[in-house]
């Protein structure tokens, strides 16, 4: 499968606990993307890479909330001290390019926390 | 502000009648509007863009600056059509995309 992919699909963790998500672009693909998707709303954007930079960041994503992408190819987002509202889909996306609109997403990671 | 408005959570038609998702967007510039789409267990894939101007599985979108809408369109549903369907917008420079809350739409037999 040489789609975007996330690891683990799934995860529970209990307040107060750090979690890290991992997320393997479409190789090659210089842009990466993170959003968030709770219950009922569409993705909501967090941040994304160009290559290595990390060029922009919602303010959804507090001090708790670090993505990195240090070789410019997979990503790991992680989440200090979850809280229950922390509970969604992560979402992965890249693109091949920065002039490309279409964005390839992963099937998510869903985090519980309880 | 970006912002992106679905007004119909949920949209039930039958196979052979006439499909249309409707969709809002807020953007001062111009932006590039897509329709993604999210089968039954399958992840989030981009479904059309207005700027190709194609038919994708028979669906079609117009986007009318004066109405600032990019509804989507079928003439006639079929049962595999049934979906969650979300309408996004960029902003200029292919960056993040902002989606409205989504539209499930039931095809049925």
């Amino acid at each position: 499968d040489t789609g975007v992919s996330q690891d683990p699909r799934h995860k529970i963790t209990k307040r107060g606990q750090n979690v890290t998500f991992r997320c393997d672009p479409i190789s090659e693909h210089n842009r990466l993307y993170w959003y968030r998707q709770t219950l009922g709303q569409g993705p909501e954007f967090l941040t994304y890479f160009q290559n290595e930079a990390q060029l922009e960041k919602s303010r959804l994503l507090s001090d708790r909330f670090s993505a990195e992408r240090p070789k410019g190819s997979f990503s790991t987002l992680e989440i200090q001290r979850t809280e229950q509202g922390d509970s969604a889909m992560y979402l992965c996306a890249s693109s091949p390019h920065p002039l490309s609109y279409e964005q390839y997403f992963g099937p998510g990671t869903r985090l519980t926390v309880t | 502000a970006q912002r992106v408005t679905q007004p119909e959570k949920l949209l039930s038609v039958f196979k052979g009648a006439p499909v249309e998702l409707k969709c809002n967007y807020s953007y001062s510039g111009s932006p590039e509007l897509f329709w993604y789409v999210q089968y039954s267990r399958q992840r989030l894939q981009l479904l059309l863009r207005h700027i190709s101007r194609e038919s994708i599985k028979g669906f079609t979108a117009d986007l009318n600056k004066g109405e600032t809408s990019f509804h989507l369109k079928k003439p006639f549903a079929q049962e595999e059509d049934s979906a969650m369907y979300y309408c996004a917008l960029s902003g200029q420079g292919a960056q993040k995309l902002v989606f409205g809350q989504g539209t499930r739409l039931t095809i049925n037999p």
